[in-house]
């Protein structure tokens, strides 16, 4: 089976930078995937990693380490509008056909404070 | 921009009925998931379905769930003789491709079961 763990919540200023941190147990491993979800919404694809190292999209960076089974999602210069659960997440083991589901963690909830 | 598209947003139902809830994936989309999120939980996979058929289900996924492409745009999730815990948010959600792809989600259907 699969398991990730992260934090219930992490409090941050605006402008600063904050990392959420993602450790994960799994039976195999397809990669690290991280998605935000603002209240009542739909989760949103913000990143994935397959390969150890560092992600950057804009504000938004993500690291993997595949030997320490740990990633981290790393947001910088925060917005109010960055308020949101954050998950991490794993692909289920292979099925071959490709439509992997996701396990997800129970995911981080983001409070900026102004 | 392209996207999921879940009807309805809400739907109220006695404890025993069936439900179907709806999804319209994105067009070019091939691969189709279901999730569900109980207040204040994860987000929990359900379902995947590629080709016509399912490609991979959770333990959730038992005997009271069924899922259906009847058509070229759209995709259900039935649930017979629900129960009270089966309250919960349903997401549906698509992907280009298999494997790591981003998973795009709907805003979900909020399912009350009285």
């Amino acid at each position: 089976g699969q398991s990730l763990e992260q934090p219930s919540e992490v409090t941050a200023v605006e402008g600063a930078i904050v990392q959420i941190n993602c450790t994960y147990q799994t039976s195999g491993f397809y990669g690290l995937s991280w998605y935000q979800q603002h209240d009542g919404g739909a989760p949103t694809f913000l990143s994935y990693n397959a390969l150890d190292g560092l992600e950057e999209t804009g504000r938004f960076s993500s690291f993997l380490s595949r030997s320490d089974s740990y990633g981290y999602l790393l947001l910088q210069e925060l917005q109010m509008k960055d308020s949101a659960s954050y998950f991490c997440a794993v692909r289920d083991a292979y099925s071959g056909g490709g439509a992997d589901g996701l396990t997800f963690g129970k995911g981080t909830h983001l409070i900026i404070q102004p | 921009e392209p996207e999921v598209t879940q009807t309805p947003s809400h739907q109220v139902t006695q404890m025993g009925q069936e439900v179907i809830l709806r999804c319209v994936p994105i067009s070019n989309h091939l691969y189709f998931y279901w999730y569900r999120q109980i207040l204040g939980q994860k987000v929990e996979f359900l379902v995947s379905f590629y080709n016509n058929e399912i490609s991979e289900k959770s333990e959730i996924f038992d005997d009271q769930f069924s899922v259906e492409r009847p058509d070229g745009s759209n995709f259900t999730l039935k649930i017979r003789s629900t129960k009270l815990e089966d309250s919960a948010m349903y997401f549906c959600a698509s992907s280009e491709e298999g494997g790591p792809q981003p998973q795009h989600f709907g805003d979900g259907t909020r399912l009350s079961i009285l």
